[in-house]
C-alpha cells in the first residue's frame, strides 16, 4: 500500500519567513496530492491540492510542487503569518478523495 | 450548507468499556470515511463507506472495532470492548461520488483510562 512520509515534524518560523513541509510517497499509482490545514481545535480543512499531471500550483501565499520521478511532493508558505500556525498534514491518493494516505503531520509555529 | 458532524467531542472512558461514536455527513454525500489520529502521528485510514455499503474496510484495527452506516446516511463507529492503545481523535470525512475535496468533521477525542 501507500506510504507517506512528511518533515520536519514541527517547524518555527518568524512572521515574513518562508516556510517549506515536505511529503515523499512510496506508490506510483498516486496521482492526487491533497494539503489540509488543522487550526487549533478544529477540523482539518483543504488549503490546496495537485495533480500528477501537473508540477507546482499556487493560490497566493501558499504553493505546493510536485516530482512525480522522485515521488516527492513540497508545501511552500511565503511571507507567513501568526494565523499559518497549525498542524499540517499532506496526503497522497489515486483516486480524488477517495483512501488518501496521509503524513505524519508538521506542527508549524509562526513566531511575531 | 451543514458541514460533517460528529459526536461526542470528547469521550473519556475505561478500558473495558463499549463506546459509540456517531457521523453525519454533508447531505448528498455518498462517501464517508473514518479515520484516526493516535497522538502524534499520522491520521489513518479506518474504512470507506458508499452510501450504506462499505468499499474497504482494511484499515479496520481488530474486530472489536465495528462501523454501519444504516439507510446511507449517518454512521456509527462502536469501538467493543475498548482497549488503551484506542485512546485519539477519530474523524469522520465525506464527499460526493468522484468529488475531489474531502470534508472533515471535528473529531471524537476518545481517551481510554
Amino acid at each position: 500500500g501507500e506510504n507517506v512520509e512528511q518533515h520536519p515534524s514541527t517547524l518555527s518560523v518568524q512572521e515574513g519567513d518562508s516556510a517549506v513541509i515536505k511529503c515523499t510517497y512510496s506508490d506510483s499509482a498516486s496521482n492526487y496530492f491533497p494539503w489540509y490545514k488543522q487550526e487549533l481545535g478544529k477540523r482539518p480543512q483543504l488549503i490546496i491540492d495537485i495533480r500528477s499531471n501537473v508540477g507546482e500550483k499556487k493560490d497566493q501565499r501558499i504553493a505546493v510542487t510536485l516530482n512525480k520521478t522522485a515521488k516527492h511532493f513540497s508545501l511552500h508558505i511565503t511571507e507567513t503569518q501568526p494565523e499559518d500556525s497549525a498542524v499540517y498534514f499532506c496526503a497522497a491518493g489515486n483516486n480524488a478523495g477517495n483512501m488518501l494516505t496521509f503524513g505524519g503531520g508538521t506542527r508549524l509555529m509562526v513566531k511575531p | 450548507e451543514a458541514g460533517v458532524t460528529q459526536f461526542p467531542s470528547h469521550s473519556v472512558i475505561e478500558k473495558g468499556q463499549t463506546v459509540t461514536l456517531r457521523c453525519d455527513p454533508i447531505s448528498g454525500h455518498d462517501n464517508l470515511y473514518w479515520y484516526r489520529r493516535v497522538m502524534g502521528k499520522e491520521i489513518k485510514f479506518l474504512l470507506h463507506f458508499v452510501k450504506e455499503s462499505k468499499q474497504d474496510e482494511s484499515g479496520m484495527p481488530n474486530n472489536r472495532f465495528l462501523a454501519e452506516r444504516t439507510g446511507g446516511t449517518y454512521s456509527t463507529l462502536k469501538v467493543q470492548p475498548a482497549e488503551l492503545e484506542d485512546s485519539g481523535v477519530y474523524f469522520c470525512a465525506s464527499n460526493r461520488q468522484g468529488g475531489e475535496k474531502l470534508f472533515f468533521g471535528s473529531g471524537t477525542q476518545l481517551s481510554v483510562l
